[in-house]
């Protein structure tokens, strides 16, 4: 398996920008997870889906901040207007859930997109 | 609410030599599960390691080991034969049985010395 795949690698924007970050899992997990890791704040669980659908958004910082999993093999999250401040590493991480049997609560993370807001 | 602590924010080891990143958490609950990720430079977040609360035996995969004490609700990670790729900041994480949901340390970062 590829593993969980994120693009873009690395995304440099000027402040207003819209910045929409991807994310495709690994193939078969029902969990899919969108963290953000800064060195002030450490590593936050942003919102995470089961089955497609939103489950816990709490951590999700402003209105500025939303996510989509339109299908089981894409989701995205998106920044709109991004601020300095929304400079981060962004991870994408998925798990495979209840129904199957071995390290379903196991996540995997992607390679995260590393955003820097001029 | 479940809090993981690595007390130890930074060390460093010799390479080939045998070192030991400390973790502790605190929960009330009986089922839950403990892993070790590894962040290099290049930033992704490697599974390193991973313990089922139930299971008394330590997990190992090749040169890395866990010693998991339940009752001390320690769980820490011992890296023998050090090489350099094994740079890198390490997170303890604490996850509640049927969560799926982590709850991570602030990481210790281990530089291995040539």
């Amino acid at each position: 398996d590829a593993g969980v795949i994120q693009s873009p690698r690395h995304e440099v924007t000027e402040m207003g920008q819209e910045v929409t970050l991807r994310c495709k899992p690994i193939s078969g997990h029902d969990y899919l997870f969108w963290y953000r890791q800064t060195m002030m704040r450490g590593l936050e669980l942003l919102i995470y889906f089961n089955n497609n659908v939103p489950i816990d958004d709490s951590g999700m910082p402003e209105d500025r901040f939303s996510a989509k999993m339109p299908n089981a093999s894409f989701s995205t999250l998106k920044i709109q207007p991004s601020e300095p401040r929304d400079s981060a590493v962004y991870f994408c991480a998925s798990s495979l859930g209840r129904r199957r049997g071995g390290r379903q609560e196991t996540q995997y993370f992607g390679p995260g997109t590393r955003l820097l807001v001029l | 609410a479940q809090t993981v602590t690595q007390s130890q924010p930074e060390m460093s080891v010799q390479e080939a030599e045998t070192v030991t990143l400390s973790c502790t958490y605190d929960t009330s609950e009986n089922n839950y599960y403990l892993f070790w990720y590894k962040q290099p430079p290049s930033r992704q977040m490697i599974l390193v390691i991973r313990q089922e609360a139930y299971k008394q035996q330590n997990a190992t995969e090749n040169r890395f080991s866990v010693n998991f004490q339940k009752a001390a609700k320690s769980f820490s990670l011992k890296i023998s034969d050090s090489q350099l790729g094994d740079t890198a900041m390490y997170f303890c994480a604490f996850m509640r049985g049927g969560s799926y949901i982590p709850t991570f340390g602030r990481g210790t970062s281990l530089i291995v010395h040539p």
